[in-house]
């Protein structure tokens, strides 16, 4: 079975671009997160879709983020203007849902660097 | 917001030496989970522990959840190389929306 996929798996860009990560999950899995992860630290949400729909957005940048999972399968999360601050790792994760036990898969991250 | 505190953040061990990191939240939790992610690569799920004083082992990974589900351990029994990495522990936020908030992460090194 495959796993999470992702692309890039690097990008380097300067300050004020835009840049664009994508990720297909595991098939069969409705549930799909995007996760920040800094150096050091634990992952953390950014936004999580139920099928299409994006039921929780709180934690995403919404001036200058945004993603989509248009067919309820694949997603896509931008941001555009990037900062030096947005410097990190972007993992993607999905899962059954709920209902289905709590264990997501993450795929193999976007490692962006600003400069 | 809800949060988990994880703890040590760093542990550097001889091979062959026992591990143990700790998550510790100040309210119940309905269940936690461990994942370990290797030095350049992504979190991968271990376990999730659902039920008070709950104990789960996977060979020589021992996952206990406390009574009064507030905290958990993972503990490695004489630890191997492969072992090195960060070991996260996550919780469902309040509303069990399917949102997972990570603690800091215990990073191990095992010197052979």
């Amino acid at each position: 079975e495959a796993g999470v996929v992702q692309s890039p798996r690097y990008k380097i860009i300067e300050k004020k671009q835009p840049v664009a990560f994508w990720c297909n999950p595991i098939s069969g899995h409705n549930t799909l997160y995007w996760y920040l992860q800094n150096l050091g630290q634990g992952p953390e949400l950014l936004i999580r879709y139920e099928n299409e729909e994006a039921v929780d957005d709180s934690q995403l940048p919404k001036d200058r983020f945004s993603a989509e999972r248009l067919k309820g399968v694949d997603s896509t999360l931008k941001i555009q203007p990037a900062e030096l601050g947005d410097s990190a790792v972007y993992l993607c994760a999905s899962s059954l849902g709920l209902g289905h036990g709590g264990e997501q898969y993450f795929g193999p991250g976007t490692r962006l660097t600003v400069t | 917001g809800q949060q988990v505190m994880q703890i040590p953040q760093y542990q550097h061990v001889q091979e062959g030496e026992d591990f143990t990191t700790y998550c510790n939240s100040s309210t119940t939790l309905s269940n936690i989970q461990w994942y370990k992610q290797r030095p350049g690569g992504h979190p991968v799920f271990l376990i999730q522990l659902v039920k008070s004083g709950e104990v789960k082992k996977q060979k020589r990974l021992t996952f206990q959840f406390g009574e009064a589900k507030k905290n958990s351990s993972l503990h490695i029994t004489a630890t191997q190389t492969t072992d090195v990495g960060t070991y996260f522990c996550a919780i469902t936020g309040s509303s069990n929306t399917g949102k997972l908030i990570f603690g800091q992460g215990t990073t191990l090194q095992v010197k052979p």
